[in-house]
């Protein structure tokens, strides 16, 4: 099936450090909408983006929704030990309501 | 917690046979819809109802169904089960806001396959 291209695919960083990871896609998409998956959990909502160059924040996650709506970016701020998992961007067309997933950015925290 | 609450939590089954996972979606919300997750292939869009009616189908087999009931929640049948099915399942449920719908996700299936 399609997946958006995330990157980095795992990160490994000290408590206190800032994160930035990126989600690119070959469609154009209307929506970009970025999660957390703890271990044995569902994704969780952190942030949606719904206009080309919109810049949104949600305490320490800042994301933006890319000028050519192929991309989006997340960056986490002075990171914490429960920051720790697995981040998926996850793009939607205007014509359909299914979301198509990128691969996921698995992130670790050490004290 | 999201609101969409799924059953069984756990399921363990042998090759060749039928399973129900089963769906609540949020309370109001219309749509319901229905994810694959295995190791190798990410989140993957199986199925879409939107008040009873599908309205969205993605990669789904032709071993697996679903439906949504008048009370709106779904359930997602899966037969002659292969050990590849084995995988986290998972439902969302939204609604529209303007033209956006926001997708709440349940804690999940895991089905393994033996």
């Amino acid at each position: 099936g399609q997946q958006l291209n995330q990157s980095p695919q795992s990160m490994f960083i000290q408590e206190g450090e800032d994160v930035s990871m990126n989600c690119t896609s070959s469609s154009i998409f209307n929506t970009w909408l970025w999660y957390k998956q703890d271990p044995g959990e569902g994704p969780v909502l952190l942030i949606a983006l719904y206009k080309a160059g919109e810049l949104t924040s949600n305490g320490r996650l800042t994301a933006q929704f890319g000028i050519t709506r192929k991309d989006s970016f997340l960056n986490i701020s002075a990171s914490i030990p429960s920051d720790v998992g697995i981040y998926f961007c996850a793009g939607q067309s205007y014509n359909t309501d299914k979301l198509i997933f990128g691969t996921g950015t698995r992130l670790q925290v050490f004290p | 917690d999201s609101g969409v609450t799924q059953t069984p939590k756990h399921l363990i089954t042998a090759t060749g046979q039928r399973v129900t996972l089963r769906c609540s979606p949020r309370s109001g919300d219309l749509s319901v819809y229905w994810y694959q997750q295995s190791l190798d292939q990410g989140l993957q869009f199986l199925i879409q109802y939107y008040n009873g009616e599908e309205r969205a189908k993605g990669n789904i087999l032709e071993r697996f169904s679903a439906q949504q009931f008048p009370d709106l929640h779904s359930e997602l049948n899966l037969s002659s089960l292969e050990l590849g099915d084995s995988a986290l399942y998972f439902c969302a449920s939204s609604s529209p806001r303007g033209v956006q719908e926001t997708q709440y996700f349940g804690p999940g299936t895991r089905l393994l396959v033996l």
